[in-house]
């Protein structure tokens, strides 16, 4: 049953448009993650968040920001995409910070043409 | 630099067949391995688990054992079925490491009926 609920499912643009992606759980956790999963599979983190905080950052460029408005929302925007950008981003929540089971959404498509 | 390493990329059982799926790490800190099943269009689903203080985990028909003395770990599924076919990716954290996991590339693994 899905509980991380991720929008849209792909999306298709061009080099330097801003794109933003929104994710949503309903599980009542405290952390939300994004995630990159790239071509050859390879996940990583980029951020995650506990009650609204940002708690990880990982070395990403700064054209990604994310935005928490609640501990049940985490959107990703990105301003002015790259080539490289194009990718899965996974958004997941956990119920604590440490450690916890990691639920993930169906994820996000981006390809930049 | 992959902290964490799966071997094989790929692998193909027959039906009724234990698949064995490689996994290795270089940190010693890591003391949380939890392996995520994904099949695709899907996010990852967590599958079972293993803390460095044990040895090995059970659950149903997947099996986790871990020699943290030479850092490795694999997981093995006995009675493979065609529903097993998924990609399998080996993680690790550390204690209060802020639920930052570290993937592996994956391994995907074709069941054949």
């Amino acid at each position: 049953e899905t509980a991380v609920f991720q929008t849209p499912n792909y999306h298709v643009t061009q080099v330097g448009n801003e794109v933003s992606f929104n994710c949503k759980q309903t599980l009542g956790h405290d952390t939300m993650y994004w995630y990159k999963q790239d071509s050859k599979k390879l996940l990583k983190i980029m951020f995650s968040y506990n009650n609204k905080q940002l708690i990880v950052n990982e070395t990403v460029p700064r054209r990604f920001s994310p935005q928490s408005s609640d501990k049940a929302h985490l959107n990703l925007r990105i301003k002015s995409v790259e080539p490289e950008d194009s990718a899965v981003y996974l958004c997941a929540s956990s119920r604590l910070a440490s450690q916890n089971t990691l639920y993930f959404g169906a994820g996000t498509r981006l390809s930049v043409l | 630099q992959q902290q964490v390493r799966q071997s094989p990329q790929s692998l193909t059982v027959w039906e009724g067949e234990t698949a064995i799926l490689n996994c290795s790490y270089e940190n010693s800190a890591f003391d949380y391995f939890p392996w995520y099943q994904q099949f695709p269009g899907e996010g990852p689903a967590l599958l079972i688990a293993i803390r460095s203080v044990s040895d090995k985990k059970e659950d149903g028909r997947f099996t986790i054992f871990f020699n943290k003395r030479e850092k490795k770990l694999s997981l093995h599924i006995t009675d493979s079925q065609p529903g097993d076919s998924a990609t399998y990716f080996c993680a690790a954290s550390g204690t209060g490491n802020t639920g930052k996991l570290i993937f592996g590339l994956g391994t995907t693994l074709q069941v054949q009926p």
